[in-house]
């Protein structure tokens, strides 16, 4: 079955404590992504990836890093979290065919940090 | 600039009934997408639709139907006879062009709830 899994799905932590959201797609995809949703906000991208160690920033890529080492994963790093990156967090992944292309979507991760 | 607005915050409708979610765009661009995703309860995104700026065809699919307009850069989503399991929130998103960058242009979302 095609999909973009993320892990974990909920998780607390408190600040300054460095995590790591996993996410990793099945498809052969070269193009992925990371968002963020905040009430009133709506979406925002984070990071995106073009292929395997080509990574750019998106729209709020402040307390946040990526890396792209093999093509099916592209973890999301917060080095010291702070209470304002609380949120739910996307990873996408979309074909090599153009814009066309729908983005297939994680679970989620909703990440509280205090 | 691009933008995405979805004006109706919320929408409360009773089982049975039609609703229309509302999507309009902004962009310079001459080629595009467009697109609607569906958010339940539990979180996901789930993919509907994706039109391209050439196609202005309308699009049905079961009780799920589309119009898209370029004259007035909407790309309205009804949905017929609403059941209860319609109840999500629901996202149009354009996408962008910034270089290679595939980032999907968000609207804030239309709460749908339908009740029996």
């Amino acid at each position: 079955e095609a999909q973009v899994t993320q892990n974990p799905r909920y998780l607390i932590t408190v600040t300054g404590k460095k995590l790591t959201v996993t996410c990793s797609q099945n498809m052969n995809h070269e193009y992925m992504s990371w968002y963020r949703q905040d009430p009133g906000l709506g979406l925002r991208q984070i990071y995106y990836s073009m292929n395997v160690e080509v990574t750019d920033k998106g729209d709020v890529p402040e307390g946040y890093k990526v890396s792209r080492k093999e093509k099916r994963n592209f973890p999301l790093i917060l080095e010291s979290p702070s209470p304002n990156q609380t949120s739910l967090y996307f990873c996408a992944s979309s074909s090599p065919r153009g814009q066309n292309t729908e983005a297939f979507f994680g679970q989620g991760t909703r990440l509280t940090v205090v | 600039a691009q933008k995405v607005t979805q004006a109706q915050t919320e929408i409360s409708v009773v089982e049975k009934e039609d609703v229309t979610l509302d999507c309009v765009y902004e962009t310079r661009d001459t080629t595009y997408y467009l697109f609607w995703y569906k958010q339940p309860p539990s979180g996901e995104l789930v993919f509907l639709i994706r039109r391209n700026s050439f196609d202005e065809q309308n699009e049905i699919s079961g009780r799920y139907s589309w119009n898209f307009q370029k004259s007035t850069s909407s790309f309205n989503f009804t949905i017929t006879a609403s059941q209860v399991v319609d109840s999500a929130v629901y996202f149009c998103a354009l996408n962008g062009r910034a270089g290679n960058n595939r980032k999907l242009i968000w609207g804030l979302g239309t709460s749908l709830a339908v009740n029996p």
